[in-house]
């Protein structure tokens, strides 16, 4: 198959609470997996990716951890602000070549004041 | 530097049309890659083109269609529209032939009636 599975579906968290948000893929040949931050009415906005020879990466609040032997990456925002509020994408590509890429369904992430 | 640019921004189309949507990437940018946005979906890939090559092509039917030009400029068209293609049309680009690093343009809202 080629799913791309992301949980939770919707996300709400305290403003300055942590938040994680959950990826699975099926192609064992996939070997980078981003993720985009879309707001209302904008475009889908590259936050961080991950390529598959490294298990973990920051980028000041932001972190993606890798597992290959259990297929699933995961996002980490820590210290949530207001502006952290929207719908967040994971994505896999389709074999090693990665001319294809598959999305996740998204997660609604809700900072709460 | 310019982004990805797309035109036209919104467009209104009724079933059986066809539309021809346009997109620029970035500067030295060779990858161009289409997909679809549903409301409330992940975006679905479509296609992608290298050097004016397909080198990846979505689960969409033989109504979509799409090229790349010597500037690296991208069409995609779509034929016999129906109502159910009614989306947002994303285009991204990335500078080599896999689908790393792509960034995103703001899209043609097309509405079919």
């Amino acid at each position: 198959g080629e799913n791309v599975e992301q949980h939770p579906s919707t996300l709400s968290v305290q403003e300055g609470d942590s938040a994680v948000i959950k990826c699975t893929y099926s192609d064992s040949a996939s070997n980078y997996f981003p993720w985009y931050k879309q707001e209302l009415g904008k475009r889908p906005q590259l936050i961080i990716d991950i390529r598959s020879n490294v298990g973990e990466k920051k980028d000041q609040r932001i972190a993606v951890t890798l597992n290959k032997t259990a297929k699933h990456f995961s996002l980490h925002i820590t210290e949530t602000q207001p502006e952290d509020s929207a719908v967040y994408f994971c994505a896999a590509p389709r074999g090693s070549s990665a001319s294809k890429i598959i999305f996740g369904s998204g997660t609604r992430l809700s900072i709460r004041p | 530097d310019a982004g990805v640019t797309q035109s036209p921004t919104h467009l209104i189309k009724t079933r059986g049309q066809h539309v021809t949507l346009r997109c620029s990437p970035i500067s030295g940018h060779k990858s161009v890659s289409w997909y679809q946005q549903v409301l409330g979906q992940g975006p679905q890939f479509i296609f992608q083109y290298y050097e004016k090559e397909e080198r990846g092509r979505g689960n969409f039917p033989d109504r979509f269609s799409a090229r790349q030009f010597p500037n690296y400029s991208s069409e995609l068209n779509v034929n016999a529209l129906l109502l159910g293609d009614s989306a947002l049309y994303l285009c991204a680009s990335s500078s080599g032939t896999a689908i790393y690093e792509q960034y995103f343009g703001p899209g043609t809202r097309l509405t079919v009636t």
